[in-house]
């Protein structure tokens, strides 16, 4: 079946650097991407679609210059936080749709800022 | 109103019951129907997908979608403790574009 990988599963970093994730297609295509939030317990939030070789298209309130997304090849989208904070700290977690109506999903991150 | 619905339980049942899931929706535009396991930490794992109404089944795992009443449901035969986990809802409209909607997703526990 289809499989997303998502890199780090973990990262901890300190308060105002940068931290990069990476989501791979490995076994399809896919022009599309989406990079979603999930805070404990609750359901996921959408925060942009990455699609490949043009800009994502963020949801409201997501603020673009901090949450950069790179789609640069058809198995390759890249969400970087920058100058993370620590209300940064969340669960992230990309998907690709793979075929007929599913949507995979990478395996998640999880971020700690200190 | 949102768009999905979704009770987050938790829902506590003993081995060997049978469980009952439930979504509804608003969106009459909704045509794809997925389901969705997700452990702790982890990310979501699709279980089941269903275009338009009607019955799926794949295992212990039945999904039902009746369009008109905007109501999934996803079954769960002889459950077992490793059933154990959160089951999102989702859906989305027809398209290669259109992006899914979730539910909350409902907390699952099966005691042995």
């Amino acid at each position: 079946g289809a499989v997303v990988s998502q890199h780090p599963s973990r990262v901890i970093c300190k308060s105002g650097t940068s931290v990069k994730i990476e989501c791979r297609s490995l076994d399809f295509q896919a022009t599309t991407m989406f990079w979603y939030r999930q805070f404990p317990k609750q359901s996921l939030m959408l925060m942009a679609t990455s699609n490949e070789g043009s800009k994502a298209t963020y949801e409201q309130g997501v603020e673009k210059d901090k949450f950069l997304i790179n789609h640069a090849s058809l198995t390759l989208s890249t969400l970087t936080v920058t100058s993370a904070h620590p209300e940064d700290s969340s669960f992230y977690i990309c998907s690709a749709k793979s075929g007929g109506g599913g949507y995979t999903f990478g395996s998640g991150t999880r971020l700690t800022v200190v | 109103q949102k768009e999905v619905e979704q009770d987050p339980g938790p829902l506590s049942v003993p081995e060997g019951a049978i469980v009952s899931l439930n979504c509804t929706y608003s969106n009459s535009a909704f045509q794809y129907f997925m389901w969705y396991r997700q452990y702790s930490r982890k990310g979501p794992e699709l279980l089941m997908y269903t275009y338009s109404s009607g019955n799926k089944e794949d295992g212990r795992f039945t999904a039902q979608v009746d369009k008109s009443s905007k109501y999934i449901s996803l079954f769960i035969r002889d459950s077992q403790p490793s059933d154990s986990a959160t089951y999102l809802c989702a859906m989305s409209g027809a398209g290669g574009s259109y992006i899914p909607t979730f539910g909350r997703g409902t907390s699952l526990i099966v005691h042995p």
